[in-house]
């Protein structure tokens, strides 16, 4: 079993529509998970971060945590052609964060 | 706002030659890090380092690797006998005591030929 799964292909999304990822993880004791946004060629950004279970927001960003069900989703509304990037789950373990492969969004304008 | 910054951007370099990528954390950060990332895959974790040593390393952080922090602002890591499936992108990371958020600098993309 991977650490850090992201299973969806690439999701196209219309310009003002919610774009809906999700992320499970192994590790029962992970406390800390992140979404990070990376634009071709570039680094991964810190988007979002949450160590509780339930929903954070953060704008246009809705992070939600289910421990129990080892699960992590992220939620853009209204989303924007600047959106259009590969959104990567991040788990936190011990100093290392463990990555899934991403999910790549395309918003169509 | 305050950035992690690394140099150079990008590195060509022959098979079995060494190389050093350096790295400039945010200047209150404690820890630090490298990841690397193979065109096309997942960003991989290398190695972290606190209070001048390292503090977890990844089975990819062979003896091949090394990192060191030279002076107060520098962070570096060395890849000695490069070869061929060395070539990536590599990211250097810091993060605040106490914080978990990491924040990654522009990379470094490493060719080696």
């Amino acid at each position: 079993q991977k650490e850090v799964e992201q299973n969806s292909g690439p999701l196209s999304v219309p310009e003002g529509a919610i774009a809906s990822l999700n992320c499970t993880y192994s590790d029962r004791v992970s406390q800390s998970f992140f979404w990070y946004r990376q634009y071709s060629g570039k680094s991964p950004e810190l988007i979002m971060s949450i160590y509780s279970n339930g929903d954070k927001e953060d704008g246009r960003f809705t992070a939600q945590l289910n421990k129990a069900s080892q699960y992590v989703s992220l939620l853009i509304r209204d989303s924007q052609p600047s959106d259009s990037a590969t959104y990567l789950c991040a788990v936190k373990r011990n100093n290392r964060l463990a990555f899934g492969k991403g999910n790549q969004v395309v918003v169509i304008p | 706002e305050p950035e992690v910054t690394q140099t150079p951007s990008h590195q060509v370099t022959q098979m079995g030659q060494e190389v050093i990528l350096r790295c400039v954390p945010i200047s209150n950060h404690l820890y630090f890090y490298w990841y690397r990332q193979i065109l096309g895959q997942k960003v991989e974790f290398l190695v972290s380092f606190y209070n001048n040593e390292i503090s977890e390393k990844s089975e990819i952080f062979d003896d091949q690797f090394s990192v060191e922090r030279p002076d107060g602002s520098n962070f570096t890591l060395k890849i000695r006998s490069t070869k061929l499936e060395d070539s990536a992108m590599y990211f250097c990371a810091s993060s605040e005591e106490g914080y978990n958020e990491q924040f990654f600098g522009p990379g470094t993309r490493l060719t080696v030929l």
